[in-house]
This record gives C-alpha cells, structure tokens and sequence, in this order.
C-alpha cells in the first residue's frame, strides 16, 4: 500500500544532542512537509522540499535541518539549537495540486 | 490578521445534532481549501476538499464563499465518532502551493 512513513513513533533526546526523525514515501509524490505541532496549537511549517536537492525554509526552521538526496526520503534533523524540541512531528507529502497526506507521527521528548 | 482563523471551540452538541463550522481566510488569491480532521494524538486526514459550487459527502457539507472569504463545514446527524479536531486549509505563498493551517475547531458528541 502506498503512504508515508515515519519512524520512530516516539523519540527522547538528551539535552544538547542531535536527532533525526525519518519520513519516507511510495506515493511518488514531488513536494514534501515538516510541520510542528504542539499542544493545542495548530501545524506550524518546519521546512518544505518541493524536487530532489532542492528544499526551503518554512515559518520556524531555525534549530533543524533538511537534506532531500532522494524522492522518497525527506529526513528531518533536530539540532542541539533548537531550544525548546518537544512536539509533535509530521511529515507530508503533497499529491497535486495541493492533497496532503500525512505519515503518523513523531513524537519527541526532551529529557 | 492571522492568514486562517476558526472558532477553536469545543462545540458540545447530543448525537444527532446538526453542526456548522465556519473558517475565515485573508488571501483573496488562494485557490484551494480543504477540511481535515484530526484525532487525538494522530495525524490530520483530509475530510474532503471545498469546491466553488459547494460539494457534500454523506452527512458533510462544505461550502465556499470567495467574496466574503470563509469556508464552512456542516455535519449532518452527528455520530459519537465524529468527535475530533476539524482543520480548516487553504493555499497560499508562491505558485498557491503552500498550505496554510488554520488552529482547529474541536468538536464532541455527545450520547
């Protein structure tokens, strides 16, 4: 079955370390999301990568990093930067002209 | 003016109730919208995208008004399991390709 993948489901990171958070597709689809959830809030845009090698900061990138080295791969680092890493993750990726379909989730945990 | 607002709610209705939910936007030149909706500790799913001419899916409703800019979703005889978080979208930034979330309405029906 086609879909979005992301793993792990849960994550908890040590205070100054780096993690990264995997979200892999068979959709064939072009454009892919990172969004930022937190409590009670709405979906806020991490980064977006619209082809391969090619990728742009969304609302609040500072503290993460991108690569897009292959279509079906768009992983997503949070650096010791970031400074308050807790929340929701989800990756998407987007059927034209703009469906989005969502992997289940990351969660992550500062401890 | 925040790009999308919704009524956060929550909307306390008896099963069986009809339900209205409204959503406003700012861009006039957005071109797509779409309703998702979102469970507890999951990740959003489209509920169905909105049409100019209005579109219905069972016991959903929505409807689009460009020249007010909102978009509503009415759900008909409301069913214990259509409790959830309902995400208004639309699109926006270059080439209307960016979607843009609004924070949700939270609905609960009740026995």
């Amino acid at each position: 079955d086609g879909g979005i993948t992301q793993s792990p489901k849960y994550l908890f990171r040590k205070e100054g370390q780096n993690v990264t958070l995997s979200c892999e597709q068979n959709l064939n689809h072009d454009a892919m999301y990172w969004y930022r959830q937190d409590p009670g809030q709405g979906l806020r845009l991490i980064y977006y990568s619209q082809i391969v090698n090619d990728f742009q900061k969304g609302d609040i990138a500072e503290g993460y990093s991108v690569s897009r080295e292959k279509k079906e791969s768009f992983p997503l680092t949070v650096t010791s930067a970031q400074k308050n890493p807790t929340a929701f993750y989800l990756c998407a990726s987007l059927r034209d002209p703009t469906e989005a379909f969502f992997g289940q989730g990351t969660r992550l945990t500062v401890v | 003016r925040k790009e999308v607002e919704q009524d956060p709610g929550p909307f306390n209705v008896p099963e069986g109730a009809t339900v209205a939910f409204n959503c406003t936007y700012s861009n006039s030149a957005s071109q797509s919208f779409f309703w998702y909706r979102q469970d507890c500790r999951k990740e959003p799913k489209l509920l169905m995208s909105v049409y100019s001419s209005g579109n219905e899916d069972g016991r959903f409703t929505a409807q689009l008004n460009r020249a007010s800019q909102y978009i509503s979703l009415l759900i008909r005889d409301s069913k214990l399991s259509d409790s959830a978080t309902y995400l208004c979208v639309v699109t926006g930034g270059d080439n209307n390709r960016k979607l843009i979330w609004g924070l949700g309405t939270s609905l609960a029906v009740n026995p």
